[in-house]
C-alpha cells in the first residue's frame, strides 16, 4: 500500500520568513496530492491541491511542487503570520480509489 | 449548508461498552469517510461510501467496528465491546467523486475515550 512521509515533525519560523515541509509517498500511481491544515480542536481543512498532471499550483501566499519522478512533493508558505501556526497534513491518492493515505504532520509555530 | 457534522463531539465510555457515533456530510457529497486519529499522527483510514454503498474497508479494521450510510445520507459508526485502544479521535469526511480528485470536508471529530 501507500506510504507517505513527512518532514519535519516540527518547525518554528519568525513572522514574514517562509516555511516549506516536504513529503514523499511511495506508489508511482498516486495522483492526486491534497495538503491540510488542522488548528486545535478542529478537523483538517483543505488548504490546497495539486494533480499529477502539473508541477506547481499556487494560491495567494501559499504553493505546491510536485516532483514525480522523485516521488516528492512540498508545501511553501511565504511571509508567515501567527495565525499560519497549524499542524499540516500531506496526503495522497489515486483518483480511481477512495482513500487517502496521510503523512504524520507537521506542527508549524509562527513566533511574532 | 453548514458542513460536515459530527455527533457527539466526545465520548467516554467504560471498556466492554459499545458506542455509535454519527456522520452527517455535506448534503452534495457522494462520497463519505471515517477516518481513526491519534495523538501525534496523521489521519488512518477506516472505509468509505460511495452513496449507500461500502466500496472500501481498511485491513486494519477489527470486525468490532462497523459502519453504514442507508440511503446515501448520513453515516453511522459502530464500534462494539470497546477496548482501550479505541481511544481516538474519529474523524468524517465528505467529497464530490471525480476523476481527478477532490479533496475532503472533515467534520470536527469524535473524541473517544475507553477508560
Amino acid at each position: 500500500g501507500e506510504n507517505v512521509e513527512q518532514h519535519p515533525s516540527t518547525l518554528s519560523v519568525q513572522e514574514g520568513d517562509s516555511a516549506v515541509i516536504k513529503c514523499t509517498y511511495s506508489d508511482s500511481a498516486s495522483n492526486y496530492f491534497p495538503w491540510y491544515k488542522q488548528e486545535l480542536g478542529k478537523g483538517p481543512q483543505l488548504i490546497i491541491d495539486i494533480r499529477s498532471n502539473v508541477g506547481e499550483k499556487k494560491d495567494q501566499r501559499i504553493a505546491v511542487t510536485l516532483n514525480k519522478t522523485a516521488k516528492h512533493f512540498s508545501l511553501h508558505i511565504t511571509e508567515t503570520q501567527p495565525e499560519d501556526s497549524a499542524v499540516y497534513f500531506c496526503a495522497a491518492s489515486r483518483t480511481n480509489a477512495g482513500k487517502s493515505t496521510f503523512g504524520d504532520g507537521t506542527t508549524l509555530t509562527v513566533k511574532p | 449548508d453548514t458542513g460536515v457534522s459530527q455527533d457527539p463531539r466526545h465520548k467516554i465510555t467504560k471498556r466492554g461498552q459499545n458506542v455509535t457515533f454519527r456522520c452527517d456530510p455535506i448534503s452534495e457529497h457522494n462520497r463519505l469517510y471515517w477516518y481513526r486519529q491519534t495523538l501525534g499522527q496523521g489521519p488512518e483510514f477506516l472505509t468509505y461510501f460511495q452513496n449507500e454503498a461500502q466500496l472500501e474497508k481498511s485491513r486494519l479494521l477489527s470486525d468490532r467496528f462497523s459502519a453504514e450510510r442507508p440511503k446515501g445520507s448520513f453515516s453511522t459508526l459502530e464500534i462494539q465491546r470497546t477496548e482501550q485502544g479505541d481511544s481516538a479521535m474519529y474523524l468524517c469526511a465528505s467529497s464530490l467523486s471525480a476523476s481527478m480528485g477532490y479533496g475532503y470536508t472533515f467534520g470536527s471529530g469524535t473524541r473517544l475515550t475507553v477508560v
